[in-house]
C-alpha cells in the first residue's frame, strides 16, 4: 500500500516569510509525528498527534512553530517568519498506534535564504 | 532524561568485511528498541524492533541483537547495497503519557567494493 507521502520535497524560502509542509499518513495510522533533522543532528521530535487527543507540543522550539491535523489524517507544519537556523529536513512518520513503529515519508527539505 | 548513543560515528568496509555497530541507551523502562536504515537523501526506513533483552532479529545480512543496557547491529558479509546510515531509536514506557522516541545521531556504513 501506499506509505507516507511529504509535500513538497524541497523548499526554498527567504527570511521572514512563512512555510507550510504537508504530510499524508498511511490510511488507518492514528499517530503522527513531526521530527527535524539537521546535517550531522539526529532526529529532533517536534510535535506529535494521537487520534482525537490533544497534539504533544513539547518539542516545538518556538511559538512560531504550529502544526495541525484534520480529519485525523493529513497534517500540516506552519513556520513562520522563517530564519535561517530553521533550514533542515522535516520528516514525518506515522503509526498504527503510539506504541508501534513508525514509517518515515521522504521529508521536506526546507532552505531558508 | 531517556538517552541513546550510537558508535562508531562512521565505519569504513571492505566488501565481504563483517563488523558491528553499537547502540547504548539509558531509558526508565524501556518499551521497544528500533533499528532505522536512511540512505541520502531518504527517510529512515524500518528495519527491526527489540522488545526484551535476549531478543535477536535478523534480514538477510542483519541482525539485530538486545541487552539490557545496549544492542547490536551485526552486518555479516556486507555488500556495498548496505551503505547508508543506521539510526538507532528507544521508546520508553511512559505510564499515561505519550510514546515519543528518542534517536541517536546514528552511524554512517560506507562498504567498499
Amino acid at each position: 500500500g501506499a506509505g507516507v507521502s511529504q509535500s513538497p520535497s524541497n523548499k526554498v524560502t527567504e527570511k521572514g516569510k512563512d512555510v507550510e509542509l504537508r504530510c499524508d499518513p498511511i490510511s488507518g495510522h492514528t499517530a503522527l509525528y513531526w521530527y527535524r533533522q539537521s546535517l550531522g543532528q539526529g532526529l529532533e521530535f517536534l510535535i506529535y498527534f494521537q487520534g482525537n487527543s490533544a497534539p504533544d507540543k513539547s518539542g516545538l522550539p518556538s511559538d512560531r512553530f504550529s502544526a495541525e491535523r484534520t480529519g485525523g489524517s493529513v497534517s500540516t507544519l506552519t513556520i513562520q517568519r522563517t530564519q535561517q537556523e530553521d533550514s533542515a529536513v522535516y520528516l514525518c512518520a506515522s503509526s498504527l498506534w503510539d506504541a508501534d513503529t513508525q514509517y518515515f515519508g521522504p521529508g521536506t527539505r526546507l532552505t531558508v535564504l | 532524561e531517556d538517552q541513546v548513543t550510537q558508535s562508531p560515528e562512521a565505519l569504513r568496509l571492505q566488501e565481504g568485511e563483517s563488523s558491528s555497530l553499537n547502540c547504548s541507551y539509558t531509558v526508565s523502562g524501556l518499551r521497544g528498541l528500533f533499528w532505522y536504515r536512511q540512505d541520502p537523501g531518504k527517510g529512515p526506513e524500518f528495519l527491526f524492533t527489540l522488545y526484551s533483552a535476549g531478543e535477536e532479529k535478523e534480514k538477510e545480512r542483519l541482525k539485530a541483537t538486545l541487552t539490557k543496557k545496549e544492542s547490536f547491529l551485526h552486518i555479516t558479509a556486507p555488500k556495498p547495497e548496505d551503505s547508508a546510515t543506521y539510526l538507532c531509536a528507544v521508546q520508553a514506557t511512559l505510564g499515561g503519557g505519550s510514546y515519543i522516541p528518542t534517536f541517536g545521531r546514528g552511524t554512517s556504513l560506507i562498504v567498499h567494493p
